[in-house]
């Protein structure tokens, strides 16, 4: 069973630089699935932030593209995000998921409970 | 301003049947890419329901049913139970995008 498990800051300052980890248990990264995270302001909707491959390409929503960066890390089965330049606008709960992709298309099948980041002074 | 558009809101009683409709375009559902439906209870992540437009994971209640016809895609809920009451998001890629794209969600109310 692929569980997911959100980790990192649950406050940052505007401007700075939002960080999160994923770590994933019961599957190896390196063995398939794309990994994906995915964010939801408070009493909003879902939006796809990005997604990378094991072997490290990425894929990222243009409009957070300038400011995302999604890596991986098969040595301790994590993928992180980094999200730069941040204001009150990025405050929402970050889920990471695992993405089962096909025929370029594909779906989240597991999720991690999620993280709520606040941005604020 | 979601790409796929999804009701804001819909309700049935115990037992009666709903529909959750989710609309897109020519660069996401009309291109032919599937559809996958997630149900979000208060508070918790997001639970993958249906994918590939009307497949069932394993221990979804075959109660929930999805389809998909041009531009278009359907979450049907029968026999409704509270614990249905919930929110529902339609997913898809886009090609414009190339990415990933939700619906805005649908509040279901069981009344």
């Amino acid at each position: 069973q692929v569980q997911l498990q959100e980790s990192g800051p649950g406050l940052v300052k505007p401007s700075e630089t939002l960080s999160l980890t994923c770590t994933v248990s019961g599957y190896s990264i390196s063995s398939g699935y794309y990994w994906g995270w995915i964010r939801q302001p408070p009493g909003k909707g879902l939006e796809w932030i990005g997604s990378i491959y094991h072997s490290g390409s990425t894929y990222y929503n243009p409009s957070l593209k300038s400011r995302v960066t999604i890596s991986v890390d098969t040595s301790k089965n994590q993928f992180s995000l980094k999200l730069s330049s941040v204001t009150a606008a990025d405050t929402a709960v970050y889920y990471c998921a695992s993405f089962l992709y096909y025929d370029s298309s594909g779906y989240y099948k597991n999720w991690g409970q999620g993280t709520l980041v606040t941005v604020s002074s | 301003q979601s790409v796929l558009t999804q009701p804001p809101s819909v309700s049935g009683a115990p037992g009666q049947r709903v529909t959750i409709s989710c609309t897109g375009s020519s660069s996401n559902i009309g291109a032919g890419y599937d559809v996958h439906w997630y149900q979000q209870l208060p508070g918790t992540a997001p639970k993958l329901l249906i994918y590939g437009n009307s497949n069932r994971p394993s221990g979804v209640p075959d109660r929930f049913s999805g389809s998909k016809s041009g531009t278009s895609a359907s979450l049907a809920i029968s026999g409704l139970q509270a614990e249905d009451e919930a929110d529902y998001y339609c997913q898809s890629y886009d090609s414009s995008l190339s990415g990933s794209v939700f619906g805005g969600g649908t509040k279901l109310t069981v009344l």
